[in-house]
């Protein structure tokens, strides 16, 4: 069984629609993550919560808004979805202990069109 | 302004090879770099990290050198396989992690 794992795999959307990327890990890890990889351009941090009550925004957090459920449950939501989302999007955890150095898990991936 | 940089988007090796990926930064405060492997429809995993504090770090047929004065590192891949085909991507950070756009690397038989 997988340890991350997100929700929907797929998903094809048109523009304006709300949207509810979910991720779910089952590693007890406190920290989770969402990213996108657009061609080209990497990984980009969107937002990322160290435990349950806390969250905080990342390099491109505008257009998007996320929610940590439970220890095990992080979110992602698009408002109101445009085409420049289109993207595939992660999950990821880590575990807390020497900040950053720790590595971290990732989902197998969300690929959202908005069209 | 890309904080780590792969300027190389893609490097093919013969199998039995040397593979060297490397990366630029620009951040001095980073404490920590990590490469992950990311294979088609998979997600990224793991696969070597530095700390800023060390100039290599090896474990198996990989090894990841520091050069902090230069602010670069390189990933060193020997001997070269087919499996190890796939995009590599180096990160940096502190308290978060920034992300190079990748390099595609193809292992020949």
């Amino acid at each position: 069984d997988a340890d991350v794992t997100q929700t929907p795999r797929n998903r094809i959307t048109k523009t304006g629609k709300r949207i509810m990327l979910e991720c779910s890990q089952t590693k007890g890890h406190d920290r989770m993550y969402w990213y996108r990889q657009d061609p080209g351009l990497g990984l980009r941090l969107i937002y990322y919560s160290f435990d349950v009550k806390d969250i905080n925004k990342g390099e491109i957090s505008d257009g998007y808004s996320v929610s940590r459920q439970a220890q095990a449950k992080f979110s992602l939501s698009l408002e109101s979805a445009i085409p420049n989302q289109t993207a595939l999007y992660f999950c990821a955890t880590s575990d807390l202990g020497a900040g950053w150095g720790n590595e971290q898990f990732f989902g197998p991936g969300t690929r959202l069109t908005v069209l | 302004d890309q904080q780590v940089k792969q300027n190389s988007p893609s490097l093919s090796v013969q199998e039995g090879r040397i593979s060297i990926l490397n990366c630029d930064y620009t951040n001095s405060m980073f404490d920590y770099f990590l490469w992950y492997k990311k294979y088609p429809a998979e997600g990224p995993t793991f696969l070597i990290s530095i700390s800023s504090i060390k100039d290599k770090n090896e474990d198996g047929r990989f090894t990841v050198f520091l050069n902090k004065s230069a602010k670069h590192l390189s990933l060193h891949i020997v001997p070269s396989q087919p499996g190890d085909s796939a995009v590599y991507f180096c990160s940096g950070g502190s308290e978060k992690l920034v992300f190079g756009k990748g390099t595609k690397l193809t292992v020949n038989p």
